[in-house]
């Protein structure tokens, strides 16, 4: 079955310190793998894509993201959080052809002054 | 460019009353998506527009329905609304096929009394 799963629902992280969100996924197709963000009250935004190519994407805001196929995960990285970091991180994945786009239940990142 | 634009930002109804939701998306998209997101309960995919005709449904009611209009504005309805229609509700639009990355409208939130 096709899926994503975020296995963490909530993450705490002290401002500076680094920041790594689990992302992992079931897709019978090539995926598309997207990770996107949501502010309180807002709608999601593209926080970076991984089509092909290079496994490691550099995406908005000091996020990156690596694709590893052999464990089916797209995790996403930040070598520095910030305090305007805190938000809910999704993961999402697509699949060329196909009319099914699967977003993962998100992780909620508090930040600590 | 304009971005994904939603209204009314907020619709308040009572149960049993039916509620219109409308997206305009980004110029150029053919796709748009529709997303539930209730407290606790994350992004819940709800209907797929792309080229005028319905492409993917979610696991929800009849009583939600909607359509693409040939300028690819799209209509959400709901029918016979229930208190646990509370909710924001999100539009977003995409080049069309699930390979695509989607831009996120801010949302209509739905309140029922």
């Amino acid at each position: 079955a096709q899926s994503v799963t975020q296995p963490d629902i909530h993450i705490t992280v002290s401002e500076g310190a680094s920041l790594e969100l689990r992302c992992n996924y079931s897709y019978g197709a090539t995926p598309y793998l997207f990770w996107y963000v949501q502010s309180p009250g807002q709608g999601l935004q593209l926080l970076l894509k991984y089509f092909s190519g290079d496994t490691l994407v550099q995406g908005i805001k000091g996020f990156e993201a690596e694709f590893k196929r052999s464990q089916s995960s797209f995790n996403l990285r930040k070598p520095s959080v910030h305090w305007s970091d805190a938000a809910e991180y999704f993961c999402a994945v697509g699949g060329s052809g196909t009319y099914k786009y699967i977003f993962g239940t998100g992780t909620r990142l508090k930040v600590l002054a | 460019e304009a971005g994904v634009t939603q209204s009314p930002t907020h619709l308040i109804k009572t149960r049993g009353q039916q509620a219109t939701l409308r997206c305009s998306p980004i110029s150029g998209h053919t796709s748009v998506y529709w997303y539930q997101q209730a407290l606790g309960l994350g992004l819940q995919f709800l209907l797929w527009y792309d080229e005028g005709e319905e492409r993917n449904r979610g696991n929800f009611p009849p009583r939600f329905s909607g359509r693409q209009f040939p300028n690819y504005s799209s209509e959400l309805n709901v029918n016979a609304l229930e208190l646990e229609d509370s909710a924001l509700y999100l539009c977003a639009s995409s080049l069309g096929n699930s390979n695509q990355p989607q831009h996120f409208g801010d949302g209509t939130r739905l309140s029922i009394l």
